[in-house]
């Protein structure tokens, strides 16, 4: 079966633009996350998404990101305005259960350079 | 509070040595701890993963062990080889049981 498919790859913007990242899971799963992961950190979730309904946004900051899974498959994630701080890799998972004790399975992420 | 803690945060050894890498975690009530390996400019992948009904598993060269009392797990790889080289992440489950709280990761080098 085809992976999680990520886009853009790679991304450099400026300070206070922004940007957008789309992100396409498995066919048929149905739990979809979004991550931010930090040079040299783990990956820190952003948003879950349960089919078209947000399960957990609690460490999405909300006064620059936002995340839509309109029809329940593929999603986008966005940032406006960026800051320095944004730069990072952003991940997508789908897994095809709701719940942690499932695998996840990751895109190949967007590298977000903020300058 | 949500919170694991991975150490050490880089670890080299020498091909055919073994490496240990362990995570404790907050959350009494987790239930569930994977691991994920991650190679330069990859995605992460799952390679192992344990539930509380059990207190070891194994998989060929790679096996997780759980403490519940304590609160910590371990990943072991035997025989490493170079390939194994990379970054290696332990989750555990946050407060709501819904998201994964992952480790800071472990920088593994296999020298050969």
């Amino acid at each position: 079966e085809a992976g999680v498919a990520q886009s853009p790859r790679y991304k450099i913007i400026e300070k206070r633009q922004s940007v957008a990242f789309w992100c396409n899971p498995i066919s048929g799963h149905a739990t979809l996350y979004w991550y931010q992961q930090i040079l040299g950190q783990g990956p820190k979730l952003l948003i879950q998404f349960q089919n078209n309904g947000v399960v957990d946004d609690s460490q999405l900051p909300k006064d620059r990101f936002s995340a839509e899974r309109l029809k329940g498959v593929d999603s986008t994630l966005k940032i406006q305005p960026a800051k320095l701080e944004d730069s990072a890799v952003y991940l997508c998972a789908s897994s095809h259960k709701p719940g942690i004790n499932n695998e996840q399975f990751f895109g190949p992420g967007t590298r977000l350079t903020v300058l | 509070g949500e919170n694991v803690e991975q150490h050490p945060s880089t670890l080299s050894v020498q091909e055919g040595d073994s490496a240990v890498i362990k995570c404790t975690y907050s959350d009494s009530a987790s239930n569930y701890f994977p691991w994920y390996k991650q190679e330069l400019g990859k995605r992460p992948q799952l390679i192992i993963d344990i539930r509380s009904n059990v207190g070891e598993k194994k998989d060929q060269r790679i096996a997780v062990t759980l403490n519940k009392t304590a609160k910590h797990f371990s990943l072991h790889i035997t025989e490493t080889q170079p390939e194994d080289s990379a970054v290696y992440f332990c989750a555990a489950p946050g407060d709501s049981s819904y998201k994964l709280i992952f480790g800071s990761g472990t920088r593994l080098l296999v020298r050969p």
